[in-house]
């Protein structure tokens, strides 16, 4: 499973959007990338998934470029809410049952 | 139930005993994960389950660490004669197998403290 690299800590004020870069440079040929949240206390939560180019759902966008070897997981108009640990994931899907966590980037989203 | 659950939310126990960990997937999820989180960390993988079988347990970390699941519903994990550094946050998670991609639903995790 390829090892992932993120920064530890991101700092944001609410209403701007937030990039978080994520580099995985031995991602295989049938590795998904995949974005999880988790806030204190609770158990993780899938935000998005992508294979390459660009995903988009209603939390959150992922911007794959063509060498696959980073991710950009975009957050629009954070709220204080989006205070969390975002932790980035690659694996195939139909193998990679077992999620390899990092230690995420802890976002602290400021008034 | 709309979520996995987990019980009990939170164990205290004293070193040397034996704890079981009780984990309620999705209904209709055939696979099954355990995860331990410790404190600041990101989390670890332990065991998964695919039905009432278990084709990989090799992130458990010692043979006092077991699992099963029943029914290809509910799982126990169990940890036998506890150690201080047993203490941590045990996550289970469950999915419906999809090709191409496996969103894990997690639960809300139990809260060891191993005294």
């Amino acid at each position: 499973l390829a090892k992932t690299t993120q920064p530890i800590s991101m700092d944001s004020y609410e209403g701007q959007e937030v990039n978080i870069t994520c580099s995985h440079n031995n991602i295989a040929t049938n590795d998904y990338i995949t974005w999880y949240q988790q806030f204190p206390s609770q158990g993780p939560r899938f935000i998005i998934q992508g294979y390459k180019t660009k995903v988009t759902n209603e939390v959150a966008s992922l911007f794959i470029p063509a060498d696959r070897k980073s991710s950009t997981l975009s957050l629009p108009r954070v709220s204080l809410s989006d205070t969390a640990v975002y932790y980035c994931l690659v694996g195939d899907g139909d193998s990679s049952y077992k999620l390899i966590f990092g230690s995420g980037t802890r976002l602290l989203v400021r008034p | 139930g709309a979520g996995v659950s987990q019980s009990p939310s939170n164990k205290v126990t004293e070193k040397g005993k034996d704890v079981e960990l009780r984990c309620d997937p999705i209904s209709g999820h055939t696979a099954l994960y355990w995860y331990r989180q410790s404190l600041g960390q990101g989390l670890e993988f332990l065991i998964y389950f695919q039905g009432n079988s278990a084709p990989d347990k090799s992130g458990l970390p010692s043979d006092r660490f077991s699992a099963e699941r029943t029914g290809g519903s509910v799982s126990t994990l169990t940890i036998q004669r506890t150690q201080q550094e047993d203490s941590a946050v045990y996550l289970c998670a469950s999915s419906s197998y999809l090709q191409g991609g496996n969103e894990q639903f997690f639960g809300p995790g139990t809260r060891l403290t191993v005294l």
